[in-house]
């Protein structure tokens, strides 16, 4: 799997939307660009998922530059519920691939 | 719907005893994972389920663990002689095998050996 970079902390209002930014420069062609988050003594929470088109769930948005070397994890209105650490995975998608998790960025949603 | 389970919640055991960590996956997903997860670090793979066929086990740090799936649903993640490097939290995924591989977590079971 293709190795992510992301800055390992940042901070937000709450009410405004968290940009949480992602390098994945050396990614394939064939993999796709996973977020999962974990609060605070809880399991990882699966967020969404992109290969090339930006997806938008009921959660968060996912931007894909066209180069796909970058994403960012788009919070339209964060609470303080969404503090956790945000995990960027590249992973070709398919049964058996187990998550290898980086450092990920600690978000603090402040009030 | 119902998530992924896990029990016990916390166990803690001394050093030398067998414990069994129990997994309910979300009903209908086909593929199920242990993961362990240490105090501030990332994720250790142990074991894939998927089906009926053999399991991965790729992640098993030793031949004290081993885990079982009786009718592809239910499994059983059991550590025997447990030592203190063994504390950690333990955690169990399912998915689905196809089209969509996103895991789904369970909320772990915490193990503390004395």
């Amino acid at each position: 799997d293709a190795k992510t970079t992301q800055p390992p902390s940042m901070d937000c209002a709450e009410g405004r939307a968290a940009n949480l930014p992602c390098n994945h420069s050396t990614i394939s062609g064939n993999e796709y660009v996973y977020w999962y988050r974990q609060i605070h003594s809880q399991g990882p929470q699966y967020i969404i998922h992109g290969l090339k088109n930006n997806e938008t769930n009921e959660m968060a948005s996912l931007i894909i530059t066209e180069d796909r070397k970058s994403s960012t994890l788009i919070l339209p209105h964060a609470t303080l519920r969404d503090t956790a650490v945000y995990y960027c995975i590249v992973r070709v998608d398919n049964a058996g691939n187990m998550l290898t998790f980086g450092g990920g960025t600690r978000l603090m949603v402040k009030p | 719907g119902a998530g992924v389970s896990q029990s016990p919640s916390n166990k803690v055991t001394e050093k030398g005893k067998d414990v069994e960590l129990r997994c309910d996956p979300i009903s209908g997903h086909t593929a199920l994972y242990w993961y362990r997860q240490s105090l501030g670090q990332g994720l250790e793979f142990l074991i894939y389920f998927q089906g009926n066929s053999a399991p991965d086990k790729s992640g098993l740090p030793s031949d004290r663990f081993s885990a079982e799936r009786t009718g592809g649903s239910v499994s059983t993640l059991t550590i025997q002689r447990t030592q203190q490097e063994d504390s950690a939290v333990y955690l169990c995924a399912s998915s689905l095998a196809y089209p969509r591989y996103e895991q789904y977590f369970g909320p772990g079971t915490r193990l503390t050996v004395t």
